[in-house]
């Protein structure tokens, strides 16, 4: 089975720019969150979707949204970029709501300048 | 608010030797509480969890750990170290049972000496 799948791997964005990351959880997993990871914050979480529906979200900018599709992909998209939003972005995907084991992809690296 | 302390940020140990990452958390019920590596420019690989039963869980790599409840803790443990164990760990729990939400210490970067 596929595990989960980040695209792009990495991204080089101007300040003001505006970037949308893609998710494919794993085949058959409905819930995909997102989290934002930098060395002086360490491991944040960004948001939350099951079946199309934000259920979650966390303590971020509205510069930062996020969607989910009918086949449980998702997207997040960063608004008006600004340096302090370079970070690798993680997605993780379970077969649920709740606490079951979630699975990271790989993670996309994203610079601004 | 739930939260969750790695008290240490980086551990050197020598290949061999045993090895013992610490994780305190803070959680109003009975937490769900995982284990994640991280190796350099990585995502998050689970090494494992621990949901209610048993406290002494086993994980993937060799690793267990323990939950103990009257400490709040739930400390990594392996063995014997190989040098590739080098990485970072993350210790996390979850923030309630209806919820993905993952809450994160801020990491142990494990360094293994030859």
């Amino acid at each position: 089975k596929a595990g989960v799948t980040q695209t792009p791997r990495y991204l080089i964005k101007t300040r003001g720019q505006q970037v949308t990351l893609s998710c494919s959880p794993i085949s058959g997993h409905r819930s995909v969150s997102w989290y934002q990871q930098t060395p002086g914050q360490g491991l944040q979480f960004l948001f939350e979707y099951f079946s199309e529906t934000q259920r979650n979200k966390g303590n971020f900018p509205g510069r930062f949204s996020g969607r989910q599709f009918s086949n449980s992909r998702s997207e997040m998209n960063v608004s008006t970029l600004e340096l302090g939003d370079s970070a690798l972005y993680l997605c993780a995907s379970r077969s649920r709501v709740g606490n079951t084991e979630a699975f990271f992809g790989q993670g996309t690296r994203l610079t601004v300048v | 608010a739930q939260s969750v302390t790695q008290p240490d940020i980086h551990i050197t140990v020598s290949e061999g030797a045993s090895l013992e990452l610490r994780c305190n958390y803070s959680y109003g019920a009975t937490p769900y509480l995982f284990w994640y590596v991280q190796s350099p420019g990585q995502g998050l690989q689970l090494l494992l969890k621990y949901f209610s039963g048993d406290t002494l869980v086993q994980g993937i790599k060799g690793f267990e750990a323990e939950f103990k409840r009257s400490q709040s803790s739930f400390n990594l443990r392996k063995p014997s170290v190989h040098w590739s164990d080098a990485a970072e760990y993350f210790c996390a729990v979850g923030a309630s049972s209806n919820t993905g939400k993952l809450i994160f210490g801020q990491g142990t970067t494990l360094q293994v000496k030859p």
